[in-house]
């Protein structure tokens, strides 16, 4: 069965320096990786993904996320972090053999400050 | 991306009743999800909506519990059966559209509180 962790519960970044929000993963065959942000009050929006190909891919709001199959990471990054970039982000994980089934990371809960 | 709207957005249920959570989506979706997202915690994910036949149900969770109808390729609903303080999350709806690599696009959820 698939799985992600994100280890850390919060990041604390000062606007304007780089954010990193740490993912790994588990998974039987090949992975398609997601990242997904939710802000108070919303539902998850889709931020970028990983399926095959370049193994960093950017996505919207300025967001990027590498991929490294040895260390099976996916973090999220964005060079300069705004204060609305504030909210709570997912990673997520599913099987590459057809099975649709997301599994979610716990979240980590991002915190720019002005 | 797909529009999605549930309804309610959110509700405060007495414990025994039950709710109906809806989900409409402005295209045709080739597959729709429920997800359960607890206080503080991550997303699970419930059961997968089949149109025309049963959902698919994840392991720790029943139809008794959680009966889903998928009635056309745009609609489904999830009901919570029996509630009791413990269901109290947000239920989220999500669709995926035909094609291997998509991602799910998510609604924007229905926060339900179970006194």
């Amino acid at each position: 069965a698939q799985s992600v962790a994100q280890p850390e519960d919060q990041v604390n970044v000062a606007e304007g320096n780089p954010l990193t929000v740490k993912c790994t993963y588990s998974v039987s065959g090949n992975p398609y990786l997601f990242w997904y942000v939710q802000y108070p009050n919303r539902g998850l929006q889709f931020l970028l993904k990983y399926i095959t190909g370049d193994n960093l891919v950017k996505g919207s709001y300025g967001f990027e996320a590498e991929f490294n199959k040895s260390q099976t990471s996916f973090h999220l990054k964005k060079p300069s972090a705004l204060v609305s970039d504030s909210a709570l982000y997912f990673c997520a994980v599913r099987d590459g053999r057809g099975n649709n089934r997301l599994a979610f990371g716990k979240g980590n809960q991002v915190v720019v400050i002005p | 991306s797909a529009v999605i709207s549930q309804k309610p957005s959110r509700d405060i249920c007495q414990r025994g009743t039950s709710l109906t959570i809806q989900c409409q989506v402005d295209s045709q979706v080739t597959m729709m999800f429920w997800y359960r997202q607890q206080p503080g915690q991550s997303l699970t994910l419930i059961a997968t909506a089949n149109q025309g036949s049963e959902a698919t149900y994840e392991s720790g969770f029943v139809i008794d519990k959680f009966p889903i109808s998928r009635p056309n390729l745009t609609f489904s609903t999830l009901t919570v059966s029996n509630m009791s303080p413990e269901d109290s999350s947000i239920y989220l709806c999500s669709v995926c559209y035909r094609g291997e690599y998509n991602e799910q696009f998510f609604g924007p959820g229905t926060r339900l509180t179970v006194l």
